[in-house]
């Protein structure tokens, strides 16, 4: 049973354009949502992360929306760029437990 | 400081062999968890080491093992392996259980025909 569902599995957008993916997950005993960056051939890299007590973090062009009611946390970014193109993941995890991962997002953002 | 590491990068094995992948994690970190990346499903988790021990264990055959070394360094053991096998495994360390970020290595992509 997959704890954390993404979607799109994949998006392409144009540069300048705003990329959002998008995060569900049922474990209302989940803490800690962090995205993380994959490029090839490179292991994921955390990107941001939010915490249930807030609704919104920013940090530059990649902010984080969270809606604890929903169940649901998704990832912005603002003005995409050419090198922004990499595969994205959610994850989630509670008091410092196992991390679960969505499924992934391969984002391509054409000039 | 050095990132993580893993060796072997790349390997071939048939089916039936096993296999023994290492990560040496960052310096003064304790946890390392493994995880089996293939498309489609994402990251799966393996099992976490700390201090020598394993923590965590996810929805993997016995045929997947682990281990961990006094200097935090890691092994994982993979038997019997099947064609479903194939896939990019990745070590992340964090200082401990319950640090926030993780970091990962850049993986050993594991080829079984």
């Amino acid at each position: 049973q997959q704890q954390v569902k993404q979607s799109p599995q994949s998006l392409i957008v144009q540069k300048g354009g705003i990329s959002i993916i998008n995060c569900a997950y049922e474990n209302t005993a989940f803490d800690y949502f962090p995205w993380y960056q994959q490029f090839p051939g490179k292991g994921p890299a955390l990107l941001i992360a939010i915490r249930p007590d807030v609704s919104e973090k920013k940090e530059g062009r990649f902010t984080i929306s969270f809606n604890k009611s929903a169940k649901q946390f998704s990832l912005h970014i603002m003005d995409s760029q050419p090198g922004d193109s990499a595969t994205y993941f959610c994850a989630a995890s509670y008091s410092g437990n196992q991390f679960y991962f969505g499924t992934g997002t391969s984002l391509t953002v054409i000039p | 400081k050095a990132g993580v590491t893993q060796t072997p990068r790349y390997l071939i094995k048939t089916r039936g062999q096993q296999v023994t992948l290492s990560c040496s994690p960052i310096s003064g970190h304790r946890s390392v968890s493994w995880y089996q990346q293939t498309p489609g499903q994402g990251l799966q988790f393996l099992f976490e080491y700390f201090s020598e021990t394993q923590r965590n264990k996810g929805n993997f055959p016995g045929r997947f093992s682990g281990r961990q070394f006094s200097n935090s360094r890691s092994e994982m053991n993979v038997s019997t392996l099947e064609l479903g096998d194939s896939a990019l495994y990745l070590c992340a360390s964090r200082p401990g259980p319950g640090g926030e970020t993780q970091y990962f290595g850049p993986g050993t992509r594991l080829l079984v025909l």
